[in-house]
This record gives C-alpha cells, sequence and structure tokens, in this order.
C-alpha cells in the first residue's frame, strides 16, 4: 500500500519566500518522482531522482533524494504565484506507482 | 511529453446506473495504465494497476466488482462504475506509463463523477 508521506500538508507563504515540501517513506525507495498540480488540473511531472544523495535544479526548484533512499525534498526559492498548486512525491518500484499525501501551496501577493 | 486523453472529463449518473471511464495513449504505447480516484483536497489515491492483456491489480479496499478495468489494448484502458451510488461521487483520474520501468506518468485530465 501507499507508504509516502509529505510534509507539510498545507503551507501559505508571501511571495517571495522560500518554500519547502519533505517526503518520508518507511522503506528504501528505488527512484522518486515529483509531480505538480494545479488546483483543477491533472499531475504533471517534474522530475525524478534516482541515485543516492542526488541534488537537481530547475530554475528555482530544487530537488533532493536524501543518502539513504528513505526521504526527498523539494525547494522552491523566492516563491512566484505561478507556483500555487499541490506537489506530490510518488514512490515508483517497479511496477507501482503511490503518490505521497501532497503539499498544498498557496502564494499570497 | 506525451498526451493521455480521458473521456468524459464530467458526467452525471443516477444512481444505479453504470458509467464507463475511457483513459488513452494517443502517442505512446503504454504498457501500464493507473486508476486514481481523488477526493477534494486530497492525495490521488491508486485503484489499480492495469496492465495490457492481463486483469488489473486491485489495491486494498477497492472493489473489483463494482470498479471493473480492461486494458484491452496498448492505447485504451477503462474503467466502468458498476451500480454507481452517490457514495462514488468524486474525481476519478488515469495515468500511463511507457513500456520502459521507473519512467514518468502522464496523466488524463480526470473525469468529475456525480452520482445523484
Amino acid at each position: 500500500g501507499q507508504q509516502v508521506m509529505q510534509i507539510p500538508q498545507y503551507q501559505h507563504v508571501q511571495e517571495g519566500e522560500d518554500f519547502t515540501t519533505y517526503c518520508n517513506s518507511s522503506t528504501t525507495l528505488s527512484n522518486i518522482q515529483w509531480y505538480k498540480q494545479r488546483p483543477g488540473g491533472h499531475p504533471v511531472f517534474l522530475i525524478q531522482l534516482v541515485k543516492s544523495g542526488e541534488v537537481k535544479k530547475q530554475k528555482r526548484l530544487t530537488f533532493q533524494f536524501g543518502e539513504a533512499k528513505k526521504n526527498s525534498s523539494l525547494h522552491i526559492t523566492a516563491t512566484q504565484t505561478t507556483d500555487v498548486g499541490t506537489y506530490f512525491c510518488a514512490e515508483t518500484t517497479g511496477n507501482q506507482f503511490y503518490f505521497g499525501t501532497g503539499t498544498s501551496l498557496t502564494v499570497i501577493p | 511529453g506525451a498526451v493521455v486523453s480521458q473521456h468524459p472529463s464530467r458526467v452525471i449518473c443516477k444512481s444505479g446506473t453504470s458509467v464507463k471511464i475511457e483513459c488513452r495513449s494517443l502517442d505512446f504505447q503504454a504498457t501500464t495504465m493507473f486508476w486514481y480516484r481523488q477526493f477534494p483536497k486530497q492525495s490521488l489515491m491508486l485503484m489499480a494497476t492495469s496492465n495490457e492483456g492481463s486483469k488489473a491489480t486491485y489495491e486494498q479496499g477497492v472493489e473489483k466488482d463494482k470498479f471493473l478495468i480492461n486494458h484491452a489494448s496498448l492505447t485504451l484502458s477503462t474503467l466502468t462504475v458498476t451500480s454507481a451510488h452517490p457514495e462514488d461521487s468524486s474525481f476519478y483520474i488515469c495515468s500511463a506509463r511507457r513500456r520502459s520501468p521507473n519512467t514518468e506518468a502522464f496523466f488524463g485530465q480526470g473525469t468529475r463523477l456525480t452520482v445523484v
């Protein structure tokens, strides 16, 4: 079943502030993916992390995979209103595809 | 990126009737498709994993006789909600992956089901 927890569940930030969401698993993950779902929309793939300790950047977004491959984080620097949405990590092991509980981000202009 | 089309986007049906939702991968072959249910402000709950040409694998607590899944081809999977009841009202969303494992999933636009 689904074993990936995300914190926080909700986050309100002022535009320009940073934002971080954390994903934690009770088991070792072969890889982890991150998705963004805008209000009323469907999830869109952001990135996949595979290696222990891996760090990847996409403009203002920084993704990390823990050394033990049991946790991951997404950090957004200087949030903008376009960052609004729910961010999910997803556990993909073999044929299984489970989503984390998600973090809903609200950016206040 | 690849395109997954889900139809219909919205459906209202009477209690006791059945509703079929289609999920198509338009420009790639999807050996695996996933069906999720999402309640407002909540995460996507995996209902079942569907592999082309074989029976779907249902998650614990999901009634396979109520949520019929068929993955007849590499580009089409269907979810049929049988004898729908108001508590089945939800947002249903499918996703598809290419042949290679551990690749990204592409999502359909989702179906808002309302049972009255």
